[in-house]
């Protein structure tokens, strides 16, 4: 079965650059997306399209992709960006979701 | 906005059947422009994708519970249902319903989710 693989925990300091990883096969010719997701809340879409924001989406997270591995970039972490973060990729037919990314504000 | 919510029993017996509805309000579920899906997390694990229904009654299943899973829709009651069979403990998790874009592949509204525990 296709899997996504993501660190499971990235610690970054308030207004540094925290940068998580997703990796699949393949992964260069599927479209991924993010969600970030806050203890006791559903999954709120952070980034689609490999790189395009929502609105209302702040402009310091910003997503990236090279060959088969995807990179959710945050910069000038905020403490509010204390979250599970999970990258996503599929087809018209099935979807695949990374095993998650605890990022930590110290 | 389009906006689901989840609805069912939040405690299930062992071996029995686990049975949850979306009702989805702000649009219309004959779109086709979208999947219609349920995802689930396990108490302190991460998403699994169960499975996705098109408007006109096409599924798809995660291969690894696709034994035990039935997904329907109902569009005259704009809702769409989950039924996994045969539930052990392993099944217990917050259960949620979403939206997937098919153009971009991406779930961009989700329910507020449902826990569910398979307990005797």
């Amino acid at each position: 079965s296709y899997e996504l693989t993501q660190p499971p925990s990235v610690s970054v300091s308030p207004g540094q650059t925290a940068s998580i990883t997703c990796s699949g096969e393949n992964l260069g010719d599927k479209y991924v997306c993010w969600y970030q997701q806050k203890p006791g809340q559903s999954p709120v879409l952070v980034i689609y399209q490999d790189s395009r924001r929502p609105s209302g989406i702040p402009e310091r997270l910003s997503g990236s992709k090279s060959g088969n591995t995807a990179t959710l970039t945050i910069s000038g972490t905020q403490a509010m960006d204390e979250a599970e973060y999970y990258c996503q990729a599929g087809d018209t037919s099935t979807a695949v979701f990374g095993s998650g990314t605890k990022v930590t504000v110290l | 906005q389009l906006q689901l919510q989840e609805s069912g029993p939040g405690l299930v017996k062992p071996s029995e059947t686990l049975s949850l509805t979306c009702t989805v309000s702000g649009g219309s579920i004959s779109s086709s422009s979208y999947n219609w899906g349920w995802i689930r997390q396990p108490p302190g694990k991460g998403l699994e994708w169960i499975g996705s229904i098109y408007y006109s009654g096409t599924t798809y299943y995660n291969p690894s519970l696709e034994s035990r899973v039935t997904i329907s829709v109902d569009t005259s009651k704009n809702q769409f249902s989950l039924k996994l069979s045969s539930v052990t403990a392993a099944d217990t998790a917050v259960y949620y319903c979403a939206i997937y874009r098919l153009s971009s592949r991406y779930f961009n509204f989700w329910g507020q989710g449902t826990l569910v525990t398979v307990s005797s």
